[in-house]
C-alpha cells in the first residue's frame, strides 16, 4: 500500500523559534497533500490543501503567514510553523492523495507533535 | 452546527459484544463517507468507506441513509483490539476530508 512519511516524528522547541515539518509520499506521486491538526480530545481540522507546484488554500481561520506551506515536488511538502507559541503545540499529520483513476483516496503520515515551551 | 457529528462515547463494552456507532453529516452536497480508527496519539486508518447499499467486512458492516444524512458502523463479536476511536469521515468533494470528533470504544475482558 501507498506510504507516507513524516519527520520529525515529536519536536519541542522553544517559544519563537521555527520549526519544519517535512511529509513525504515513498511509492507514489502525491498529486495533492492535506495538513491537519489535531489538539487533544479533539478531532483532526483541516488546516490547508496543497497542490505541487501551486501555493496553498488555507481553511478559514488559518494564518498563512505563520503556517508556511511549501509543495515543491510530487512526493514532498513541508510545513513551517513560525515563531511558534505554545497554543501551536498539536499533533500535525498530512496525508496524501494520487488522484488516480479518479480515486481520492487518502494515505495518512503517521504525525509530528509539536511541544512549544 | 458541527459538519459531522458524533457520540463522543466512551462506549464500555464487554468482549463478544455487538456495538454500533451513529453518526450525522450537515452537508447534503457531501460524496464520498468513511469510517477511520484512531488509536492513542497515532493516525488515523481507514477501516472502511461506506456505501449507500451497506457494506460488510469481516466483523463490521456500514450503512448509509443518505435521505437522512446519517451513517453507521456496527462491530459485532467485539475483540479487546477494537478498543479505538472510531472517526466518522466525509468528503464534501472538495477532496479534503471532514472529520467527526470521534467515539472511544472501550472493550473490555
Amino acid at each position: 500500500g501507498a506510504v507516507v512519511s513524516q519527520h520529525p516524528s515529536w519536536v519541542i522547541c522553544k517559544s519563537g523559534t521555527s520549526v519544519k515539518i517535512e511529509c513525504r509520499s515513498l511509492d507514489f506521486q502525491a498529486t495533492t497533500m492535506f495538513w491537519y491538526r489535531q489538539f487533544p480530545k479533539q478531532s483532526l481540522m483541516l488546516m490547508a490543501t496543497s497542490n505541487e507546484g501551486s501555493k496553498a488554500t488555507y481553511e478559514q481561520g488559518v494564518e498563512k503567514d505563520k503556517f508556511l506551506i511549501n509543495h515543491a515536488s510530487l512526493t514532498l511538502s513541508t510545513l513551517t510553523v513560525t515563531s511558534a507559541h505554545p497554543e501551536d503545540s498539536s499533533f500535525y499529520i498530512c496525508s496524501a492523495t494520487a488522484g488516480l483513476a479518479g480515486s481520492y483516496e487518502q494515505y495518512f503520515g503517521p504525525g509530528t507533535r509539536l511541544t512549544v515551551t | 452546527r458541527k459538519e459531522v457529528e458524533q457520540d463522543p462515547g466512551p462506549f464500555n463494552v464487554p468482549e463478544g459484544a455487538t456495538v454500533a456507532f451513529n453518526c450525522t453529516y450537515s452537508n447534503s452536497a457531501s460524496q464520498s463517507f468513511f469510517w477511520y480508527r484512531q488509536d492513542c496519539r497515532k493516525e488515523p486508518k481507514l477501516l472502511m468507506s461506506v456505501y449507500s447499499s451497506g457494506n460488510e467486512d469481516g466483523r463490521f458492516t456500514a450503512q448509509l441513509n443518505r435521505a437522512s444524512q446519517y451513517i453507521s458502523l456496527l462491530i459485532r463479536d467485539s475483540k479487546l483490539s477494537d478498543s479505538a476511536t472510531y472517526l466518522c469521515v466525509v468528503d464534501t468533494g472538495r477532496r479534503a476530508l471532514t472529520f467527526g470528533s470521534g467515539t472511544r470504544l472501550q472493550v473490555q475482558p
